[in-house]
């Protein structure tokens, strides 16, 4: 999975509480991505980073916020997991133009209460 | 905005050549992509197309590309049970962040 880590690769939890999931890279790319895929809607955009501490909105970013402090690292958590949140979390890395392909970690399994 | 289209289903006989057809809205797309996730897996790239190319072959993968009519398919010629997944296509437009615009995906089933 082109050095693409995710932790945790499943996890319950309930509704309210904190939730933090990693997506670790060995690659160096610049470009790291979270998505969330569901049933019906493909993959859609949650935020995304260009750059240590430099991080943009995706389409559905409401409830969640992300953090890059290292190239390898970038966190996205859950402030106050709701059940709409249940889904497979996917991170991508890319090295940005020109091809902009993008590779993907294992994805992560979470299910809120 | 930007949309990426994708039919749901497609079933095929292990044999046959299948034909995923994807559709998208922006017309200052530069890169076309194909992945395909297994059950349980991450996505996996298969393949992609520069937007000044009309046809790209890779084994049993052909891409073709009709930028007039923003249509894409992916042909996978001898198409075996192995090839049972689902199979998003995206596209970018060469902004900054390299955002993907991905389709709905389309699952492949493959029937012996």
């Amino acid at each position: 999975d082109a050095g693409i880590t995710q932790s945790p690769r499943h996890k319950v939890t309930e509704t309210g509480t904190p939730v933090t999931l990693r997506c670790h890279q060995t690659e160096n790319h610049r470009y790291m991505y979270w998505y969330r895929q569901d049933p019906g809607h493909g993959l859609r955009l949650i935020h995304y980073s260009y750059g240590v501490k430099d991080t943009d909105k995706g389409e559905v970013s409401d409830g969640y916020s992300v953090s890059r402090s290292k190239t390898e690292d970038f966190l996205l958590t859950l402030e106050s997991a709701t059940s709409s949140q249940t889904s497979v979390y996917f991170c991508a890395i890319s090295l940005g133009q020109p091809q902009e392909t993008q590779y993907f970690g294992p994805g992560t399994r979470l299910l809120v209460l | 905005g930007e949309d990426v289209e994708q039919s749901l289903f497609l079933s095929v006989r292990e044999g046959d050549s299948s034909v995923i057809n994807c559709t998208y809205t922006d017309s200052s797309s530069t890169y076309l992509y194909w992945y395909k996730q297994e059950p349980g897996a991450g996505l996996q790239l298969l393949t992609y197309i520069f937007s000044n190319m009309d046809m790209k072959q890779d084994q049993r993968l052909t891409v073709l590309l009709n930028k007039k009519d923003k249509h894409l398919s992916l042909r996978i010629a001898d198409t075996q049970t192995g090839d049972s997944a689902i199979y998003f296509c995206a596209e970018s437009n060469g902004n900054q962040g390299g955002k993907l615009i991905f389709g709905q995906g389309t699952e492949l089933s493959v029937k012996p």
